[in-house]
């Protein structure tokens, strides 16, 4: 089976653009949930959403956004990008809501800001 | 915020040699995982425990859970090159708080 499925692998942005990642999660999975992971550090949660409604919000600004489609793909949308955006966008997956489960991550979107 | 601090930031073996990684966190938990992640790639589920147990294996890696002393620690015995990875820990806080909180890792090299 498919695993999580994240595009585009790697993305090059500048100050003040918009940007949409987008994730296809594992076949069944009805929960996506987005992390940013900047260099050095580990993930840091932005959104989940389950069965297409957000369930979970971490300590992100409202220049991240975020849907969930009827298929359970999910896309993030961040505005207005600034440097300090530069990260890698990770993308989990699970058949549930709760976290009391392993979550399957895809491999992330690379996005650089300039 | 991050709630999980690994101990320690890097660690290098030589292959053969037993690896340890620690975890604190701050806030009660309904569970704790632990997570691989290989340069530039996704994290892969290693081990989930619950709160209500105190240790778990599977394969080479042994967990333990002290939910009095809010912390756990991630054994890798038998080390190989190929564990060479950052290894994460996250902490489940539930309770309505639906979200993962991961520490900032330990950098483990496996010298072959």
């Amino acid at each position: 089976d498919a695993g999580v499925t994240q595009s585009p692998t790697h993305l090059i942005k500048t100050r003040g653009q918009h940007v949409t990642l987008r994730c296809s999660p594992i076949s069944g999975h009805k929960s996506v949930s987005w992390y940013q992971q900047v260099l050095g550090q580990g993930p840091q949660f932005i959104f989940q959403y389950y069965e297409k409604e957000e369930r979970g919000r971490g300590n992100f600004p409202d220049r991240f956004s975020a849907r969930q489609f009827p298929n359970y793909s999910s896309e993030l949308n961040v505005n207005a990008l600034l440097l300090g955006d530069s990260a890698l966008y990770l993308c989990a997956s699970s058949p549930m809501v709760r976290f009391n489960q392993p979550q399957h991550f895809g491999d992330g979107t690379r996005l650089s800001i300039l | 915020s991050q709630q999980g601090e690994e101990d320690p930031q890097a660690l290098s073996i030589q292959e053969g040699e037993n690896a340890t990684m620690n975890c604190s966190y701050k806030t009660s938990i309904n569970n704790l995982q632990w997570y691989r992640q290989n340069s530039g790639r996704g994290l892969v589920h290693l081990i989930l425990i619950r709160s209500n147990e105190r240790e778990k294996h599977s394969g080479r890696l042994r967990v333990t859970l002290d939910t009095s002393k809010k912390s756990s620690s991630l054994l890798i015995t038998a080390s190989r090159a190929a564990d060479t990875a950052s290894y994460f820990c996250a902490t489940d806080a539930g309770g309505g708080s639906e979200k993962l909180v991961f520490g900032k890792g330990t950098k483990l090299t496996v010298n072959p």
